[in-house]
């Protein structure tokens, strides 16, 4: 079975602080994908990165950074100097080949000016 | 580029109703298609997903149902609305190649009084 766990419900920190949000997924394929999503108060999804089983570099953009561990089956999203626009619902993804999208619970990230 | 098309956008329904909920796709042909619900305050739980026309494979039991009459439509269905079937309904799609990121309409807010 496939299962996403967010254990971060909520996170509040200062503007300009960094900020990690935990994805921790379970699963029994060797090919498999893990996505974050970012659910602004709008409502709609953005997607902010796809990463395959088989790639575990470590990714950048912007200030934003994402960490895959297969060893720990952890898929970590930091975002370095936060701003108040990142404030939103942060949803973890896990998906084999092109059946279901299973999402975690999402992190509700609240950034303070 | 692929898009949702997902209507109403919000909708008010007092208990006991029936529903329908469409979704359509532009842009792609045989995507794989999702119906999710998020409660308020809470993650996004998959409902349904389809691989083709009249395919659709139940993630939970419930008071919903979905079919796939055309390649591109999507229909969420109840017979009759319960108080629990409140939330946020997003539609999702995603490229027969099974390797892009998932797309999403702009969502449903259900309000069942």
């Amino acid at each position: 079975a496939q299962k996403v766990t967010q254990a971060q419900t909520e996170i509040s920190v200062v503007e300009k602080e960094d900020v990690t949000l935990d994805c921790v997924y379970e699963t029994r394929d060797t090919t498999y994908y893990l996505f974050w999503y970012k659910q602004p108060p709008s409502g709609e999804l953005v997607f902010l990165i796809r990463r395959n089983s088989f790639d575990e570099q470590n990714e950048i953009s912007g200030r934003y950074s994402w960490n895959f561990q297969k060893s720990t089956s952890s898929f970590n999203f930091t975002i370095t100097a936060s701003q108040v626009v990142d404030s939103a619902v942060y949803f973890c993804a896990l998906r084999r080949g092109a059946q279901k999208l299973v999402f975690g619970q999402g992190t509700r990230l609240t950034i303070n000016p | 580029s692929q898009t949702i098309h997902q209507w109403p956008a919000t909708l008010v329904q007092p208990v006991g109703s029936p529903l329908s909920l469409e979704c359509t796709v532009e842009g792609t042909s045989n995507p794989n298609l999702y119906w999710y619900r998020q409660a308020a305050g809470r993650g996004l739980q998959l409902l349904f997903y389809s691989v083709g026309i009249g395919q659709i494979s139940s993630e939970v039991p419930q008071n919903l149902s979905a079919s796939r009459p055309q390649d591109r439509q999507f229909i969420l269905s109840s017979k009759k609305l319960l108080l629990s079937d409140s939330g946020f309904y997003l539609c999702a799609g995603l490229l027969p190649t099974g390797n892009e990121k998932l797309f999403f309409g702009s969502g449903t807010q259900l309000s069942v009084l």
